[in-house]
């Protein structure tokens, strides 16, 4: 079954540590994106990428950082420089930039 | 500028007809979507206007007017698993290859 994947679903992490949050997607998609969503509010763009080894920076880069080697994977670090981490982290990909985006289950990231 | 607004709240009967208002400001634009999202899960897609008008899909229907650059998702027929937030997304803006969303309408139908 072709879709997007997130791992893992609830994380924990003490303050000031780096986490990287996996994203894989086996839909043949060329861009991928991330983006925060806290609670009760709408999805705020981190980065997106529109092919393999080239991605963007969002609204909300400061403190994460993403790397694109492989079309499939889209992995995301939240580094201990963002002041405000805990928050529900969705990753998307599609065919192409600006077009219907499917979206992974999403990672609940807590930092204590 | 990017401001996609959309209303915070909606409340509606079940079996009636409600309609999510989504307005933006753009310098570029290349297609605005609809997705719907059930707490604590991911947004699933909706619709999609590119062009002005109306677009149909059973008891969804969302329109476009690029002059005015106003949206509306309009939903028939309210059932109770219809409570969700609905979230407006532009694509395009400022001319970027990215997508943008709003805040969202949160709507809840009571019986």
């Amino acid at each position: 079954d072709g879709g997007i994947t997130q791992s893992p679903k609830y994380l924990f992490r003490k303050e000031g540590q780096n986490v990287t949050l996996s994203c894989e997607q086996n839909l043949n998609h060329d861009a991928m994106y991330w983006y925060r969503q806290d609670p009760g509010q709408g999805l705020r763009l981190i980065y997106y990428s529109q092919i393999v080894n080239d991605f963007q920076k969002g609204d909300i880069a400061e403190g994460y950082s993403v790397s694109r080697e492989k079309k499939e994977s889209f992995p995301l670090t939240v580094t201990s420089a963002q002041k405000n981490p805990t928050a529900f982290y969705l990753c998307a990909s599609s065919i192409r930039g600006v077009d219907e985006q499917f979206f992974g289950p999403g990672t609940r990231l807590t930092v204590l | 500028g990017q401001n996609i607004d959309q209303p915070t709240e909606m409340t509606a009967t079940e079996g009636a007809i409600v309609q999510i208002n989504c307005t933006y400001q753009t310098s570029g634009f290349n297609g605005l979507f609809w997705y719907q999202q059930h707490a604590g899960e991911a947004p699933t897609f909706l619709s999609y206007n590119v062009l002005d008008g109306l677009e149909e899909k059973g008891r969804f229907s969302s329109f476009l007017s690029r002059s005015k650059g106003y949206s509306y998702l309009l939903l028939k027929e309210l059932q109770m698993k219809d409570s969700a937030s609905y979230l407006c997304a532009v694509g395009g803006l400022d001319n970027n290859n990215d997508m943008r969303f709003g805040a969202g309408t949160r709507l809840t139908v009571k019986p």
